[in-house]
């Protein structure tokens, strides 16, 4: 069965500060890997998307990363903003879960002005 | 602007009541999802269909749970009777195959 994990599970940077958020997965068997953002009390906004065979993506000043074969993404967040504070999301669909979004806890991201 | 959209956004009921939640696909999306996200369980798959199709119910109580596409624009779930334990924000999704999924604003639902 497909897990998904997700470090930290909460952050506090100063605004301006560029951050990492990780994500890892037990079944390398993945279609793609999608990052979200949920603000609370909201749905999930769908931030980036990588396919199996792609190694990263890049949104303005949003980047993920995909290492497929040890089951790792991470998102980068460049200079971030008191607007990007929300709780970020990883899910990965394929291997035993089909089309299905298998998600993470997600890492609850505050960034302080 | 393309976007999944959901009714009701805020249910309160009471237990045995029926529930009914209703979605609209993102046109030209030929897989539809329903998720369910608690506190304690976080966001989990309920069902999901591929061109009306059901695919995968796996995760849906089906003895008060159901789940229907009634046409190509309309997602229906259902909950008959519901329980305090069904509380819970449920959210639909949709995609063209098994690429991205795009989410709906959910339907948050109390159950007294």
């Amino acid at each position: 069965k497909q897990e998904v994990t997700q470090i930290p599970a909460a952050l506090s940077v100063p605004e301006g500060e560029n951050l990492v958020l990780n994500c890892s997965f037990t079944d390398s068997a993945i279609y793609n890997l999608q990052w979200f953002r949920q603000d609370p009390g909201k749905g999930l906004t769908s931030l980036l998307l990588i396919q199996s065979s792609q190694r990263e993506q890049t949104s303005g000043r949003l980047n993920a990363s995909l290492d497929k074969s040890s089951g790792r993404s991470t998102l980068y967040i460049a200079a971030s903003q008191p607007g990007d504070s929300a709780t970020y999301l990883c899910a990965v669909t394929g291997g035993t879960s089909g089309s299905r979004l298998t998600f993470g806890e997600g890492t609850q991201l505050t960034v302080n002005p | 602007d393309a976007r999944v959209t959901q009714t009701p956004r805020h249910k309160v009921t009471e237990m045995g009541q029926e529930v009914t939640m209703r979605c609209q696909p993102i046109l030209g999306h030929n897989t539809v999802f329903w998720y369910r996200q608690t506190m304690m369980q976080g966001l989990e798959l309920l069902a999901y269909f591929r061109n009306r199709a059901p695919l995968d119910d796996s995760g849906m109580p089906k003895d008060r749970f159901s789940a229907e596409m009634p046409d190509a624009t309309l997602a229906t779930l259902k909950i008959q009777p519901s329980e305090p334990r069904d509380s819970a924000v449920y959210f639909c999704a949709s995609g063209l195959g098994s690429f991205e999924q795009f989410f709906g604003p959910g339907t948050r639902l109390t159950v007294l």
